[in-house]
């Protein structure tokens, strides 16, 4: 079975410019997750989407943006790029339906990541 | 606001020993507490902890979690050189998102 796959693997863009990373997740996962990891400050969550909706967002700017498409991929946008955006741009997908109903306790699995460098 | 603390922040051992690794947190309505190993790139999935007590196993790894005094153990017997990596924990708390910590760094020595 194919884990989580994202592209590209490294993105190089210079300041005020705009990135598009991408994610595919596991077959069968409908909820995909965006994280960042900045050196030193740990995996932060940026997004949340499931069925085409953001669910939820993490507590960073509004030019952090993305979708999910209707094959449950998503993309995240960064707008206006600044250097501190420079970081690990990590995807994770998940089942949305567990024993517990809608949105229990599933593991969150994760991509290998985008590393976006800002010039 | 939910934090998750991890310690220690490394650790170098030797071949054979067993290392304890802990995690503390405070979140609102937890609903899960997970352990991640982060070698090169991808988090990889190791345990999911819901309730408390309750010890989960794989191989030379475990790891409980005591819900009444917030905190989790992950545990790894024998150790190898291929355990080395950054261990990270998580939490998930009303926003179904994850909360990590700075994570532990682990280098085994042979």
């Amino acid at each position: 079975e194919a884990g989580v796959t994202q592209s590209p693997t490294h993105l190089i863009k210079t300041r005020g410019q705009q990135a598009t990373l991408r994610c595919s997740p596991i077959s069968g996962h409908t909820s995909v997750y965006w994280y960042q990891q900045a050196l030193g400050l740990g995996l932060q969550f940026l997004l949340w989407y499931d069925e085409g909706e953001e669910r939820n967002r993490g507590n960073f700017p509004p030019r952090f943006s993305g979708r999910q498409f209707p094959n449950y991929s998503s993309e995240l946008n960064v707008n206006a790029l600044e250097l501190e955006d420079s970081a690990l741009y990590l995807c994770a997908s998940s089942l949305a339906w567990g024993t517990g109903g809608r949105y229990s306790n599933q593991p969150q699995h994760f991509g290998d990541g985008t590393r976006l460098s800002i010039l | 606001e939910d934090k998750v603390v991890q310690s220690p922040l490394s650790l170098v051992v030797h071949e054979g020993d067993t290392v304890t690794l802990n995690c503390s947190y405070e979140v609102t309505n937890f609903r899960s507490l997970l352990w991640y190993k982060q070698e090169k790139k991808a988090p990889t999935f190791l345990f999911m902890l819901t309730s408390s007590g309750i010890e989960k196993k794989s191989g030379r790894l475990s790891s409980i979690l005591d819900k009444k005094e917030l905190f989790s153990i992950l545990n790894i017997t024998a150790t190898q050189t291929g355990d080395s990596a950054i261990y990270l924990c998580a939490v998930s708390g009303s926003g179904y998102a994850l909360n990590f910590g700075k994570g532990t760094s682990l280098l085994v020595t042979p």
